[in-house]
């Protein structure tokens, strides 16, 4: 079964820093770029950064950019989102997504995420 | 950037047919994507590509994409359909590298 479990939510001051990781299993995580999106409370999805399979290319929302930094460890089978300088607007839950095929750009599965709360 | 509008919420009554639209500059040129997502859940991917379907998803869901306009369709509702919907594509032309719609709120009357 595939499966992602992300992990590293929390309660974070304003400024603060937040390293998430998210485990995968049940596929062969060096074969598929992963993603990162976000849901603020009551608010709608948003994506937040991706990453292709070797690391080779790497976008970012411009709401995070220069903030945010992806990364992943396929020995490991993980994907991680080290996120500093954490802004009041940062709160949301957290998913890892896995891409579809090269190209296609669709996200399947998700895992259950995780939440960030930024807050003094 | 890229902006994709989506109605905040449809209606319908159980057995009838919903349709929510995802409204985007020629987004008939694009590959569509649809989430479904349940309070407290994480999304799922409902259709692909436009209108192709991942394994598991019923065949009362189903997509279309044309002109400015996409389309997604959910025959025969059920009360199990009731949920929020975000169609999403990859805009590769810009920085903006993934883009989601706002969401659709369906409620099944």
């Amino acid at each position: 079964e595939v499966q992602l479990v992300e992990s590293g939510g929390g309660l974070v001051k304003p400024g603060g820093s937040l390293r998430l990781s998210c485990a995968a299993s049940g596929f062969t995580f060096s074969s598929y770029s992963m993603n990162w999106v976000r849901q603020a409370p009551g608010k709608g999805l948003e994506w937040v950064s991706s990453i292709s399979s070797s690391s080779s290319y790497i976008y970012y929302a411009d709401s995070v950019k220069g903030r945010f930094t992806i990364s992943r460890d396929n020995a490991k089978n993980s994907l991680y989102l080290q996120m500093n300088s954490l802004r009041a607007e940062d709160t949301a839950v957290y998913y890892c997504a896995r891409d579809g095929p090269p190209g296609t750009g669709w996200f399947d599965p998700w895992g259950q995420g995780t939440l960030v709360t930024v807050s003094s | 950037s890229y902006v994709l509008t989506q109605p905040p919420s449809v209606s319908v009554a159980p057995g009838q047919t919903a349709r929510i639209t995802c409204g985007g500059n020629n987004i008939g040129s694009k590959s569509v994507h649809w989430y479904q997502q349940k309070p407290g859940q994480a999304p799922v991917l409902v259709v692909y590509d436009d209108s192709d379907r991942p394994s598991g998803i019923p065949e009362r869901f189903s997509g279309s994409n044309s002109g400015n306009t996409a389309t997604l369709t959910i025959s025969r509702v059920e009360a199990g359909d009731e949920a929020d919907y975000y169609c999403q594509v990859w805009d590769s032309s810009s920085d903006h590298y993934v883009v989601f719609g706002g969401g659709t709120k369906l409620t099944v009357l």
